[in-house]
């Protein structure tokens, strides 16, 4: 089965820090990772997907994340935190072919707090 | 302008009424999903759509119910069932599963609305 771990429900960094976001999955397929953004009271907005192209993934507004098999992780990175970044953040993975092809399991989310 | 469209944003709903959330889309999407948000959960499937009047059950659908008589729609009806409905839901769409090559495309959200039972 698939899962996704989400490690740190809170993170709090000052503008212009390094931005870490921590996720590891478990599948049984070869993983297709995504990272989504979410605004209060908004949708989700795709930040960046894996699908086992290149294992550094660049996305929008300066993330990019790193698919390491070895360590069953995806973090989220940003070298420089804007106080526009504040928000809440989903890792996710596609759930494998017996669980239903289109699924996606979402990870419980990591709310980025931004300080000036 | 292409995108997914819940409405109404906020919804209140007194105890033992149905109520049904609207979810449109103008992608040409053929799958769509409903989501369940609560604080410190995540998303959880409700529902989901791959083609036009087939639907299948998420991991919470009791107490849900859903059609899909066209491709650009899929209402969500939150029935008396449903015993903590107090939420925002999701509603999202994507291309689908390319069965060829196996490739998976992402899933694009709307708004969302929240719903309050008063």
């Amino acid at each position: 089965a698939q899962s996704v771990t989400q490690l740190g429900s809170h993170v709090s960094v000052s503008e212009g820090a390094l931005v870490l976001l921590r996720c590891n999955y478990s599948s049984s397929v070869p993983p297709y990772l995504f990272w989504y953004v979410q605004y209060p009271n908004q949708g989700l907005q795709l930040l960046l997907k894996y699908t086992s192209a290149a294992t550094l993934v660049k996305g929008i507004n300066g993330f990019e994340a790193e698919f390491k098999k070895s360590e069953t992780s995806f973090h989220l990175t940003k070298p420089s935190a804007h106080m526009r970044d504040a928000a809440e953040y989903f890792c996710a993975v596609r759930a494998g072919f017996s669980g239903g092809y289109n699924k996606l399991i979402f990870g419980a989310g990591t709310r980025l707090a931004v300080h000036p | 302008d292409g995108g997914i469209t819940q409405s109404p944003k906020y919804l209140f709903r007194k105890e033992g009424q149905n109520v049904t959330l609207s979810c449109e889309q103008n992608l040409n999407h053929d799958a769509m999903y409903w989501y369940r948000q609560d604080p410190g959960q995540g998303l959880r499937l409700i529902y989901y759509s791959q083609i036009v009047n087939d639907f299948q059950k998420g991991d919470i659908a009791e107490g849900y119910s859903v059609s899909r008589e066209k491709k650009e729609s899929f209402p969500l009806t939150v029935t008396s069932a449903q015993k903590n409905p107090t939420a925002f839901y999701l509603c999202a769409s994507s291309i689908g599963i390319d069965l060829t090559s196996r490739a998976y495309n992402e899933q694009f959200f709307g708004p969302g609305t929240r719903l309050t039972v008063l």
